[in-house]
């Protein structure tokens, strides 16, 4: 069964830059988008941005100056750096799998496998 | 953006309860929408995709339906383990957006 596996740093001084990293074990790399989502504390998730095995990303523009999503495909491993960093960024990051199911009725997209989480706190 | 609205943002409900969220897209996203739950500590999961696609392994009790603007989730039969917090997100378009939540508790 797939299983996403993340690590970083959980403390940064504001201006730093967040680096996280993700690992897929346990099948297929290819043919998946790779995504990042935050949570801040009590409230809802945001999605930050997307990158497939090939390279390509999209990222959401509110994030998009700060904000790389890169890929090691021969380590099965997806990243994301944020620049920046603001007390506002402090969150619950998670990867997340992203699959594109094609139909007769359109391309559905959707996050079936998570990980478990990092808490990110940006403090002075 | 495409903004999701969610209602109501919390409701309570016994065990056993028929429970109905709504999901409501600032422009039509045909049925481009997803369903996840979210239990405290723990990372989402899949429920429901293209709006009324049951994920493999998610109990039958949970559905979901709608298209254009308006969905719904619906939990038939409440159980114990469904207390969570409960979120949409359309796929229509990037940036992929979500609603704020609906948190299901117990009465």
């Amino acid at each position: 069964q797939v299983q996403l596996q993340q690590w970083g740093a959980g403390l940064l001084k504001p201006s730093e830059t967040l680096s996280l990293t993700c690992a897929v074990y346990v099948g297929s790399f290819r043919g998946y988008d790779w995504s990042w989502i935050r949570q801040p504390p009590g409230m809802g998730l945001e999605w930050i941005g997307e990158i497939n095995h090939g390279g390509s990303t999209n990222y959401n523009p509110s994030l998009k100056t700060r904000l790389t999503i890169s890929v090691d495909t021969s380590k099965s491993q997806f990243s994301l750096k944020l620049s920046s960093v603001t007390a506002a960024d402090t969150a619950v990051y998670y990867c997340a799998r992203g699959f594109l199911l094609g139909t007769t009725s359109g391309n559905f997209y959707y996050m079936d496998v998570w990980g478990k989480g990092t808490t990110v706190t940006v403090s002075s | 953006d495409i903004q999701m609205t969610q209602s109501p943002s919390s409701l309570s409900a016994s065990v056993g309860d028929r429970v109905t969220v709504t999901c409501r897209a600032s422009q039509s996203i045909s049925k481009f929408l997803n369903w996840y739950q979210q239990r405290p500590g723990e990372a989402p999961k899949l429920l429901i995709y293209a709006a009324s696609s049951l994920q493999s392994g998610v109990p039958s009790r949970f559905s979901g339906s709608g298209s254009g603007t308006d969905f719904t989730l619906t939990i038939s039969g409440l159980r114990p383990e469904d207390f969570a917090t409960y979120y949409c997100q359309q796929s229509h378009s990037r940036p992929r957006t979500f609603g704020q939540g609906t948190k299901v508790e117990i009465k």
